[in-house]
């Protein structure tokens, strides 16, 4: 069965100071792993795709890796504005596209 | 690029009522639409995937006759939860796809509360 695993669920940090969230994934073959943020209310913002082991992908603070078994997501001097609910997802090779996502890792970054 | 809106923001109704939520991607056609609920402090659970002009396929536990969904078109889906209850107040997310299919660009969300 295809599965998601996002650790730790709840990650408070310092302005500045830098950190790893980890999503650990099983699936019957990977098209893709996705990145998310989601505000509170608020639909989830895409942030990267990583399709293939040793792929990584930077934007801003915020840099994702991926190995065969799990992906991290760099947080490089977080500032504030960066609090959020991170999500992990996985898609299958298969013929649906669907998402499987994991339950997040909640991040609080205070000034 | 990839802009998803979902109408209405928020919506309060009585048990019993139907109420319809709109999805729409705003600069591309979309292929595939998903809708999801999100219970509070928990992530994202697919309910259905639906391609234009064709039926809808509903994840396993999801009542098909009570989440109704149609994609007229390659803008568009709707969900319309029938004779809700209480038990069906959740926030509502649909995303869609478009010419890259993997990538899935999710709306701004629907909280429904049924009194």
């Amino acid at each position: 069965e295809d599965q998601v695993t996002q650790s730790p669920e709840a990650l408070r940090l310092q302005e500045g100071e830098s950190s790893s969230l980890n999503c650990s994934y099983t699936v019957s073959g990977l098209r893709g792993l996705f990145w998310y943020r989601q505000d509170p209310g608020k639909g989830p913002e895409f942030l990267f795709t990583l399709y293939s082991a040793g792929e990584e992908k930077e934007k801003e603070r915020l840099k994702a890796t991926l190995t065969k078994k799990e992906s991290f997501l760099h947080i490089t001097a977080p500032k504030p504005e960066d609090s959020a609910t991170y999500l992990c997802a996985v898609q299958a090779m298969d013929s649906s596209y669907k998402l499987i996502f994991g339950s997040g890792t909640r991040l609080l970054v205070r000034p | 690029g990839a802009v998803v809106s979902q109408h209405p923001s928020w919506v309060i109704c009585k048990s019993g009522t139907s109420v319809k939520i709109e999805c729409r991607s705003l600069d591309f056609q979309a292929t595939t639409m998903f809708w999801y609920r999100q219970f509070p402090k928990q992530s994202l659970m697919l309910m259905a995937t639906s391609n234009e002009g064709s039926k809808a396929t509903y994840e396993q536990g999801v009542e098909k006759d009570k989440f109704l969904i149609n994609h007229a078109s390659l803008t568009l889906s709707t969900l319309t939860v029938t004779s809700a209850h209480p038990e069906d107040s959740s926030f509502y997310i649909c995303s869609a796809t478009g010419a890259g299919p993997e990538t899935q660009y999710f709306g701004p969300g629907t909280r429904l509360l049924v009194l």
